[in-house]
């Protein structure tokens, strides 16, 4: 399995510009989380779907961030405008609620490092 | 509401030295618990985990054993090697959803 996939790996803009992180879970999974990671914030989960459903977006910052998933295999989360307080590495991550011994492991992708200027 | 609190970083350790990152928690129910880490530029990997109390998780010489009584789920190694230098994150699971402790860097030297 090629795991989580973000993309793009980094992007750099400028303020005020719009940006799209691109995240595919693993094929399977039917849980998907976005999360920011700071160094002065740690990781905060930002939104989280079940089966394709937003289920808990109260770690969104603010009405700049949102975020979708049109089908399993896809989501994206839009920052419209940027501002440099929203440099930060983003991670998606995916796991699968069924039973077993992989039960609510979440498996994360390699990141997205933003850099708004 | 759910928070996991851990020893603050930087850990410098020699090689073949033991290590220790204390993990605390609080939560409602019975989380299951885990320890994540994070090499320098990637995204965070499982090392181990624990669904109920008295379970050990294990993993690449990393154990942690499920402490309901003190809630703690401690994290050790009894000789660490260079490659095990990087960022070491305690969670909780609670209803799918993680939270995450604030992770501590763990810094080996030769």
């Amino acid at each position: 399995d090629a795991g989580v996939i973000q993309s793009p790996r980094h992007e750099v803009t400028e303020m005020g510009q719009e940006v799209t992180l691109r995240c595919k879970p693993i094929s399977g999974h039917n849980s998907l989380f976005w999360y920011r990671q700071t160094m002065m914030r740690g990781l905060e989960l930002l939104i989280y779907f079940n089966n394709n459903v937003p289920i808990d977006d109260s770690g969104m910052p603010e009405d700049r961030f949102s975020a979708k998933m049109p089908n399993a295999s896809f989501s994206t989360l839009k920052i419209q405008p940027s501002e440099p307080r929203d440099s930060a590495v983003y991670f998606c991550a995916s796991s699968s609620r069924r039973q077993g011994k992989s039960k609510n492991i979440q498996y994360f992708g390699a990141g997205t490092r933003l850099s708004v200027l | 509401g759910d928070s996991v609190t851990q020893m603050e970083g930087p850990v410098t350790l020699s090689e073949e030295a033991f290590l220790t990152i204390n993990c605390t928690y609080t939560a409602t129910g019975y989380p299951s618990l885990f320890w994540y880490v994070q090499y320098p530029g990637e995204g965070l990997q499982l090392l181990l985990k624990a669904t109920k109390a008295d379970d050990k998780g294990s993993n690449k010489g990393f154990e942690a054993t499920y402490r309901k009584e003190t809630t703690s789920f401690h994290l050790e190694k009894g000789s660490v090697q260079v490659s095990d230098s990087a960022v070491y994150f305690c969670a909780l699971s609670n209803w799918g959803k993680l939270q995450f402790g604030a992770g501590t860097q763990v810094v080996v030297t030769p």
